[in-house]
């Protein structure tokens, strides 16, 4: 199975920061790559998929990047509510993974 | 509005039976993949099995295969999944999740619990 390696696990920043978060893979996810977020209590829900699409209503601030193995989810400036936990996902092959977690937390 | 409600989660004893429950509404369910992902809080999400639209293709991890199944009933817009021999492992939140080439929606989540 694809292995998905997120890193750092937790990133500690100011709102207005910038946030890059990686996800490696341990073979190719080619495009088919998704980024979710999960706030405390709540499903993760879907920000980008096909590895830099934007899901409906996500604002521009997020964006994605990367084909094969390396992956970047980018939150340009951090709004409060952006402070949550990131999952990457692969659907390339069966089963289905995810990564174990990237951390944004207010400094 | 897309719904996703799932129910059927509970304490059981390990070597234990349960079966979950997974409502959809808001959209075509028939023309959906449907699947079950399950988290322990504080780790990541893990997937668990998906069936096709009509239900004539079935995935599992190899974590449950063999002991979990899943199946749906397009007439009730339902997925289920019915779990069998339950583990301390299997312990974690039971999501279902709608299939738009990705997870696109998910329910609230079901726990369970498997402790004696």
């Amino acid at each position: 199975e694809i292995v998905l390696t997120q890193s750092p696990a937790t990133l500690s920043l100011s709102p207005g920061e910038r946030a890059t978060l990686s996800c490696r893979a341990s073979q190719t996810a080619s495009i088919y790559l998704a980024w979710y977020q999960q706030k405390p209590g709540q499903a993760p829900s879907l920000l980008i998929y096909n590895a830099s699409d934007r899901a409906t209503g996500i604002p521009a601030r997020f964006s994605g990047s990367g084909s094969g193995t390396d992956f970047t989810l980018t939150i340009s400036s951090l709004e409060p509510e952006d402070f949550a936990v990131y999952y990457c996902q692969q659907r390339n092959n069966w089963p289905w993974t995810f990564g174990q977690g990237t951390k944004v937390e207010i400094k | 509005e897309v719904k996703l409600v799932e129910s059927g989660g509970g304490l059981v004893q390990p070597g234990g039976s349960l079966r979950l429950s997974c409502a959809a509404s808001g959209f075509t369910f028939s023309s959906r993949w449907m699947h079950w992902v399950r988290q322990v809080p504080g780790k990541g999400p893990v997937w668990v099995s998906g069936i096709y639209n009509d239900g004539s293709s079935t995935r599992y991890a190899d974590s449950v295969k063999g002991r979990f199944t899943i199946s749906r009933d397009n007439a009730k817009n339902t997925v289920y999944l019915q779990m069998n021999s339950l583990r301390a492992e299997d312990t974690a939140v039971y999501y279902c999740a709608r299939d738009t080439f990705y997870f696109d929606y998910w329910g609230q989540g079901a726990l369970v619990t498997v402790s004696s």
